[in-house]
C-alpha cells in the first residue's frame, strides 16, 4: 500500500514556463512534507518542505502548496530552467510519531531549452 | 548541511556473495539511515543505524540479510548478504537533520548477476 503517490512518472516543459509536480498521500497522520531533487548518479538533495500548519511555502523559484483536505501537495517551479531537469521525490512524515520519511516513486522532469 | 560519502559507488557481484557498503559523514550525527531504491521504485527505508546499539529494521528487512554496524558518530556500514539478482538496487545512506530534513550520500549502485 503506497502511502505517498506521485502519479506522473514524467513531465516535460519548456524553459521559462511553469513546472507543476503533484503528490498525493493517504496517511492522515502525515504532518510534514518534503521535496527532494535527484540528478543521475547522485543522492537526493533536499529542496523545500512544508508543515501541515501552512498551506504554502516559498523559496525563490520553488513553491510548495499543501491542500490538507484533499491530501494533496504540489511543487511549482517558476520559471523552469534546463538545470532543473531531474527526478523529484515527494516525501512525508509524522513529526510526533516515527519521524521516518515515506517517499513517492518520483517524477522525472525534463526542461527543454 | 553534512557531506556524506559512500564506498563503493558501484559494484557488480555474483549471487551468493556479500558486499559491504561504507558511509562516512564529515560531522558527528546521531541518526543515520539506510535506504534501498529498486529500479523504478521509491526510496525504501531499510533500517536506522544507532550508535552504540543495534540497528532498528523496518518491516520486510532482517539483520541476517542486511547487517549494519555503527561504530561511531561519523561512520556506518551496510552489508548485503547472500545476494540474489533481486538485491540489485541503489543503496543510499542518509543522516538526520533538524527539522526532519535528511541529507543523502551519492548512493551505491549494486548489480547482482
Amino acid at each position: 500500500d503506497q502511502q505517498v503517490k506521485q502519479n506522473s512518472p514524467s513531465l516535460s516543459v519548456q524553459e521559462g514556463r511553469i513546472s507543476i509536480l503533484n503528490c498525493d498521500y493517504t496517511n492522515s497522520m502525515f504532518d510534514y512534507f518534503l521535496w527532494y531533487k535527484k540528478y543521475p548518479a547522485e543522492g537526493p538533495t533536499f529542496l523545500i518542505s512544508i508543515s501541515s500548519i501552512k498551506d504554502k511555502n516559498e523559496d525563490g523559484r520553488f513553491t510548495v502548496f499543501l491542500n490538507k483536505s484533499a491530501k494533496h501537495l504540489s511543487l511549482h517551479i517558476v520559471p523552469s530552467q534546463p538545470g532543473d531537469s531531474a527526478v523529484y521525490f515527494c516525501a512525508a512524515t509524522d513529526q510526533g510519531g516515527s519521524e521516518k520519511l515515506v517517499f513517492g516513486k518520483g517524477t522525472k522532469l525534463t526542461v527543454n531549452p | 548541511s553534512a557531506v556524506i560519502s559512500q564506498k563503493p559507488s558501484r559494484d557488480i557481484c555474483q549471487r551468493g556473495t556479500s558486499l559491504t557498503i561504507q558511509c562516512q559523514v564529515d560531522s558527528q550525527v546521531t541518526m543515520m539511515f539506510w535506504y534501498r531504491q529498486q529500479p523504478g521504485q521509491s526510496l525504501t527505508l531499510i533500517a536506522t543505524a544507532n550508535q552504540g546499539s543495534e540497528a532498528t529494521y523496518e518491516s520486510g528487512f532482517v539483520i541476517d540479510k542486511f547487517p549494519i554496524s555503527r561504530p561511531n558518530l561519523t561512520f556506518s556500514t551496510l552489508t548485503v548478504s547472500n545476494m540474489s539478482p533481486e538485491d540489485s538496487s541503489i543503496y543510499l545512506c542518509s543522516v538526520g537533520h533538524i527539522p526532519l530534513e535528511q541529507y543523502f550520500g551519492p548512493g551505491t549502485r549494486l548489480t547482482v548477476t
